[in-house]
């Protein structure tokens, strides 16, 4: 059975640093989601990476996906208070499922 | 900007009740999903629909578990006899492709289930 684990499983960053959460897959796929979870809400879509290579940036937030390593990325640049969230990756098994990570509490602090 | 509604935001119910969760997808998407959260913890894949099947199910929607689309905007998601674990957030998705394009799932609010 597929397993995506991410971690950290929860970081605690100080505003204006830069880390990075990881996302590891156990399984073939050449497509991975990243969402934004706030506290009691929903998921937001941040970002779709279709291909192996595949980049996308969107403002402080970059993610990457390398397939041949079963890992993507998502890095987060000089971290600013409203990043503060629950972060999920989410693998596409090519079956109109979607196999979610463990997610990353983050937490970011002045 | 478009997005999916679900009905009711809480629903509080007794172990062995039938519940129905409703789900309004996106106008123009053709597939739908229900996922669910369990608090604290990751998301799960329960069931996903295209053309009235089920195209992909999980280990989780058992017998007790059924989806329909009554009819041409909502897309329900029924528990026959609910259990204690059946306790959860349930999030219904839906996009305008299904796996293998460029399309991301959207979803909805969520609705709370507690089981007593």
């Amino acid at each position: 059975e597929l397993k995506v684990e991410q971690n950290p499983l929860f970081l605690s960053m100080q505003e204006g640093k830069n880390y990075t959460i990881y996302c590891n897959y156990s399984t073939t796929s050449d497509r991975l989601y990243w969402y934004r979870q706030d506290p009691g809400k929903s998921l937001e879509s941040l970002f779709v990476l279709l291909s192996n290579g595949a980049v996308k940036q969107e403002g402080r937030l970059m993610a990457s996906l390398d397939t041949k390593a079963r890992l993507s990325t998502l890095h987060i640049t000089a971290a600013v208070h409203d990043l503060s969230a629950t972060y999920f990756c989410a693998v596409d098994m090519g079956t109109d499922k979607l196999i979610f990570g463990t997610g990353t509490r983050l937490q970011v602090f002045p | 900007e478009p997005e999916v509604t679900q009905t009711p935001s809480h629903q509080v119910t007794q172990m062995g009740q039938e519940v129905i969760l409703r789900c309004v997808p996106i106008s123009n998407h053709l597939y739908f999903y229900w996922y669910r959260q369990i608090l604290g913890q990751k998301v799960e894949f329960l069931v996903s629909f295209y053309n009235n099947e089920i195209s992909e199910k999980s280990e989780i929607f058992d017998d007790q578990f059924s989806v329909e689309r009554p009819d041409g905007s909502n897309f329900t998601l029924k528990i026959r006899s609910t259990k204690l674990e059946d306790s959860a957030m349930y999030f219904c998705a839906s996009s305008v492709q299904g796996s293998g394009s460029t399309d991301t799932q959207y979803f909805g609010p969520g609705t709370r289930l507690t089981v007593l």
